[in-house]
């Protein structure tokens, strides 16, 4: 079981916007670290796609954004295109047990 | 560009210490980044390992602590993997990674399968 929690699949249509959320508590997200997200393409090694809640490494279209909240953070997708299709994991630090920690991931399927 | 190189597939016997090495080109494995170990089970999620800081000094999951041993060659800009008494459980993809001091991955190898039979 993933410390942190996200949903197991959201879908939507080309064009659409989808949003994943990502559930901490008290030790991880809400404590105030960070909350980042990777995409992984089918048979790929993951690649980071937010870090910092909101920020884009270079080459990341501004179609994806993060944003935190509490001890929650979310992931939006808008203008979705079938090569979205991955998934994404969200990604933070535990000071309870002193370790990067990560969700469970979540597949975009788009339909 | 700093690019990550795992080894190939690897097969590993039960109870035996499981051993790969990251390759790091393009960037001093000397500079103020953490080297990481990442590993993702078959169809499953992935699961934070540990990392070294190039003088040495480690961090791991406590879950896999008592079993990981993370180590870092500078003369060779490589760092090393070692888990001991594999299981079953331990078959999985295992991502090399560079690890920021803010806490997330930036640049990630392509993954080594490894099977424990």
């Amino acid at each position: 079981q993933s410390v942190l929690t996200q949903p197991p699949s959201v879908s939507g249509a080309p064009g659409q916007r989808v949003t994943i959320f990502c559930t901490g508590i008290s030790s991880n997200i809400g404590a105030g670290y960070d909350v980042h997200w990777y995409q992984q393409l089918p048979g790929t090694a993951p690649k980071l796609l937010i870090y910092g809640n909101n920020n884009r490494p270079s080459g990341v279209p501004d179609r994806f954004s993060g944003s935190k909240s509490g001890a929650s953070a979310s992931l939006a997708i808008s203008g979705l295109q079938a090569e979205d299709e991955a998934d994404y994991y969200c990604q933070s630090y535990d000071t309870s047990l002193t370790a990067r920690v990560f969700g469970g991931g979540t597949k975009l399927t788009v339909l | 560009q700093v690019q990550l190189h795992e080894p190939g597939p690897a097969l590993v016997e039960p109870s035996e210490t499981l051993s790969l090495t990251c390759s790091v080109s393009g960037h001093s494995i000397s500079s103020d980044y953490y080297w990481g170990w990442i590993r993702q089970p078959p169809g499953k999620g992935l699961e934070w390992i540990g990392y070294v800081y190039h003088s040495g000094s480690t961090r791991y999951n406590p879950s896999l602590k008592s079993r990981v041993t993370i180590s870092v060659d500078t003369s060779k800009n490589q760092f090393s993997l070692h888990l001991s008494s594999v299981t079953a459980a331990d078959a999985a993809v295992y991502y090399c990674a560079r690890d920021r001091v803010d806490y997330y991955m930036d640049v990630w190898g392509k993954g080594t399968r490894v099977t424990v039979s």
